[in-house]
């Protein structure tokens, strides 16, 4: 089982251009969040899925959309990168679906964002 | 989101002591607490998940404790070895989780 990928591992990015992050997972967890990791900021969340259909904004939306394709597959869409947009990206999943407060989250292994 | 503090950001520990740490976060609309262990150019790993006052976690050398009336929560490390430097994340969550910056151990041999 490879639990949750993330692709690419790395990307460098010029100011406005776009590009799709991508996270699979093989655990058949319900939930799907994207955060970023900022130096001395910790990780902040971006969007989450709670389950297969549903999306919801986090604490930094801003600049971001999301697809959740399937039970599987969580995608994180920069529309006109901008260099603040510069961060590690990283995909995390969760058995439940919503609510399930006692559930650990287990990450991917990240995407290594730059913007010029 | 909850506003959650960890400190300090970073320590420095000779190999074989013992440290702790700790994590605040708000008392009122507590679910839960998680700690995670995230080695650099890792990915973050869950270390315990803690839902009750009073609950006391333990994993090898590393434990925690949990002290939701007043907010905070502390991670233990007795005897620390190289291999437990690494930054810890605290996080609160209802179903999304509110992560503090962490605190960066560093073990000196």
């Amino acid at each position: 089982n490879a639990g949750v990928t993330q692709t690419p591992k790395f990307q460098v990015l010029k100011t406005g251009q776009s590009m799709t992050l991508q996270c699979a997972q093989d655990m058949n967890h319900n939930s799907m969040y994207w955060y970023r990791q900022d130096p001395g900021m910790g990780l902040r969340l971006i969007y989450y899925s709670a389950s297969e259909g549903t999306t919801d904004k986090g604490e930094v939306p801003n600049g971001y959309n999301v697809s959740r394709l399937n039970k599987r597959e969580f995608s994180l869409r920069l529309e006109s990168a901008a260099p603040s947009q510069t961060s590690v990206y990283f995909c995390a999943t969760k058995p439940s679906a919503g609510t399930g407060f006692g559930d650990e989250q287990f990450f991917g292994p990240g995407t290594r964002l730059t913007v010029l | 989101i909850l506003n959650v503090e960890q400190s300090p950001q970073s320590l420095h520990v000779q190999e074989g002591d013992s440290t702790n740490f700790t994590c605040s976060f708000p008392s009122s609309n507590f679910y839960a607490l998680h700690w995670y262990r995230w080695e650099t150019a890792k990915s973050p790993e869950a270390l315990f998940v803690m839902t009750l006052n009073g609950d006391e976690k333990k994993k090898g050398r590393i434990s925690a404790t949990l002290n939701t009336k007043e907010g905070y929560s502390y991670l233990y490390i007795k005897g620390s070895q190289p291999e437990d430097s690494a930054t810890y994340l605290c996080a609160v969550n209802d179903y999304k989780l509110s992560f503090g910056a962490g605190t960066t151990v560093t073990v000196r041999a």
